[in-house]
Formats: C-alpha cells, sequence, structure tokens
C-alpha cells in the first residue's frame, strides 16, 4: 500500500480553522484519499475522502493538490469536539483501511 | 438510527478459552470487517466479508474465526490460539457499488476492549 506522512501531533485555538496535512508522493492513479478520526477508546468516524477533487462535507473540507501527492483536511471552525486523532489513508483496490498513527489535535480553548 | 452494534464493550478470557465477539449491524451493509488495534498502534486487519456465507483473511487471520451466515451480523471468535489477545477489537461495515467496496467509507462501532485474566 502507498504510504502518508501526517505530523504527529498539532495544536489550535477553538473555533478558529484547522489545516492537517497529509503528504503521499506514492499515490497511484486509482487511490482514493480517506480521512478518518478517532477519539480515545472510540472506533474510528469517517470524516470525508476524494480522488482527484476537492471535497466539502458537513464535516469538514478535503484540498486535493493538482499532481495529488499531497492534501490538506481542513476543520472551517475548531470546537473541542474535535480533538482526536486523524489519520489520512489511502484505499486502492484493497479492502483494508491501513491506518498509520496519524496526527493528534489538541484544540485549546 | 442505523449503526454498528458491538458487544460487549469489555471481555475477559482465561487461558485456553475462545471468546466470541459480537457485531451487529442494521445499515443493510453487504460488507464487513474486523480490526484489531494495539494501544497507540494503527489498526490492523483480521477478516472481512463481502458477503454472507463468505469471507476472507486478513493480514492477522491467525488465531482467529469468524461466520457470516447473516447480513447484519458479524461475530469474531477469538480462539486459544491467539497467544497475545489483549487489544481494543473494532468491528466495521460499508456498502458495495459495483461489486467492490473499496472505494466507500467504512463505518466503526464502539469496539470491545478484551484482557486476559
Amino acid at each position: 500500500d502507498a504510504k502518508t506522512t501526517q505530523p504527529n501531533s498539532m495544536e489550535s485555538n477553538e473555533e478558529e480553522p484547522v489545516h492537517l496535512p497529509c503528504n503521499h508522493s506514492t499515490i497511484s492513479g486509482t487511490d482514493y484519499i480517506h480521512w478518518y478520526r478517532q477519539l480515545p477508546s472510540q472506533g474510528p468516524e469517517y470524516v470525508i475522502h476524494g480522488l482527484t477533487s476537492n471535497v466539502n462535507n458537513r464535516m469538514a473540507s478535503l484540498a486535493i493538490a493538482e499532481d495529488r501527492k499531497s492534501s490538506t483536511l481542513i476543520l472551517h471552525r475548531a470546537t473541542l469536539r474535535d480533538a482526536a486523532v486523524y489519520y489520512c489513508i489511502l484505499r486502492d483496490k484493497n479492502e483494508k483501511l491501513t491506518f498509520g498513527t496519524g496526527t493528534r489535535l489538541t484544540i485549546i480553548p | 438510527d442505523g449503526g454498528i452494534t458491538q458487544s460487549p464493550k469489555y471481555l475477559f478470557r482465561k487461558e485456553g478459552q475462545n471468546v466470541t465477539l459480537s457485531c451487529e449491524q442494521n445499515l443493510n451493509h453487504d460488507a464487513m470487517y474486523w480490526y484489531r488495534q494495539d494501544p497507540g498502534q494503527g489498526l490492523r486487519l483480521i477478516y472481512y466479508s463481502q458477503i454472507v456465507n463468505d469471507f476472507q483473511k486478513g493480514d492477522i487471520a491467525e488465531g482467529y474465526s469468524v461466520s457470516r451466515e447473516k447480513k447484519e451480523s458479524f461475530p469474531l471468535t477469538v480462539t486459544s490460539a491467539q497467544k497475545n489477545p489483549t487489544a481494543f477489537y473494532l468491528c466495521a461495515s460499508s456498502i458495495r457499488t459495483a461489486g467492490v467496496s473499496f472505494h466507500q467509507p467504512q463505518h466503526f462501532g464502539d469496539g470491545t476492549r478484551l484482557s486476559i485474566l
């Protein structure tokens, strides 16, 4: 599976936008970019996914670089409930989700 | 509300004992998955099933068994052959379109934490 690289941790102030980066320089043309987040002692929660174009949903936006070698998850207005570990995952014709260690996001009140 | 229910939330296993973790979904999803998560680590796939009465091994299937007799249920048995079963177990499901599910999001339950007595 193609690998992703994320910062280990980030901090953001409450009610400000958060930009979570992900590098995936070995991405292939059929890889989808998925983002999940996980709170302690809970199952991961799907956030958003995309292939080539930027995507928006009620939770977040996904900005995908033109060469697809990087992407950014954007939380438009962070709340304390957004504090979690965020995982950037590539999926090709493979059933499994390969989780790395993700980015631990801390929200400062 | 539709969702995935895992039970029990906490489970203890004695040496030499088999234990079964329950996973039920009412999302009408065809595909179901079992993952294992160790502290500070990502998820590793144990087994998955794309359709009733069919399932495939994931990366760490040794010491585990599953069945898929009903669309909504995908129980996982941790056998005595699994020598290090202490972990957080997560069940997930997803829809299939055009016969595949790899590009669809997976929906997770809240997990079962298994420990050894």
